[in-house]
């Protein structure tokens, strides 16, 4: 059974710092994907890592993926408040399982100011 | 394009009651997909449809079934309803399940089973 688990689960932040999310995952997978969620709003697709390696950054956040250590990382540079979100990250079954994505229990992250 | 839409938005129901959440997506893509997001365990994939005419279960189907009614639209059925299944629901699209594309989500329908 796949296991996908983030850590923290909750990181409280000044504005101007930086900080790394954590994304662990118990069985080969090659396609990960990190979702920002707003509150009570729905799931917006950050990056798509899809192989050993893969780096891809956007404004402030940057993801990479380690397919050998089944960990990826979301890293924060430079905090703002327009980042305070929960943040999940979700694994893909490799073989015929495509498409059935694991989550992790999510990351909320507050930026103060 | 109004991407991914999920009717209702909201919902009460008594136990025992049955209802159908609809999802419908304009983006010609193939797969679909339901899930059930509860608070501190992410989201869970409930069913799945690769392709028009295909579902598959996922990782909690129990007490749920699925209709791919067309391309477009994919629909999940609680036939009766238990406070269990108090939930947010969220349905998704994506081009191709096998291609490894990022899934679009809907909006979500929070339902509540009294």
């Amino acid at each position: 059974e796949l296991k996908v688990e983030q850590n923290p689960l909750f990181l409280s932040m000044q504005e101007g710092k930086n900080y790394t999310i954590y994304c662990n995952y118990s069985t080969t997978s090659d396609r990960l994907y990190w979702y920002r969620q707003d509150p009570g709003k729905s799931l917006e697709s950050l990056f798509v890592l899809l192989s050993n390696g893969a780096v891809k950054q956007e404004g402030r956040l940057m993801a990479s993926l380690d397919t050998k250590a089944r960990l990826s990382t979301l890293h924060i540079t430079a905090a703002v408040h327009d980042l305070s979100a929960t943040y999940f990250c979700a694994v893909d079954r490799s073989g015929t399982s495509y498409g059935k994505l694991t989550f992790g229990q999510g990351t909320i992250l507050t930026v103060h100011p | 394009n109004a991407g991914v839409t999920q009717t209702p938005k909201f919902q009460v129901l008594k136990t025992g009651q049955s209802m159908t959440l609809q999802c419908a997506q304009d983006m010609n893509h193939n797969s679909m997909y339901w899930y059930r997001q509860d608070p501190g365990m992410g989201l869970r994939l409930i069913y799945y449809s690769a392709s028009e005419g295909t579902t598959d279960k996922g990782e909690v189907p129990n007490g749920y079934n699925v209709s791919r009614l067309n391309k477009r639209e994919f629909s999940l059925r609680l036939e009766s309803a238990a406070p269990s299944q108090t939930s947010v629901y969220f349905c998704a699209s994506s081009p191709l399940a096998f291609a490894r594309d990022e899934q679009y989500f809907g909006p979500g329908t929070r339902l509540t089973v009294t």
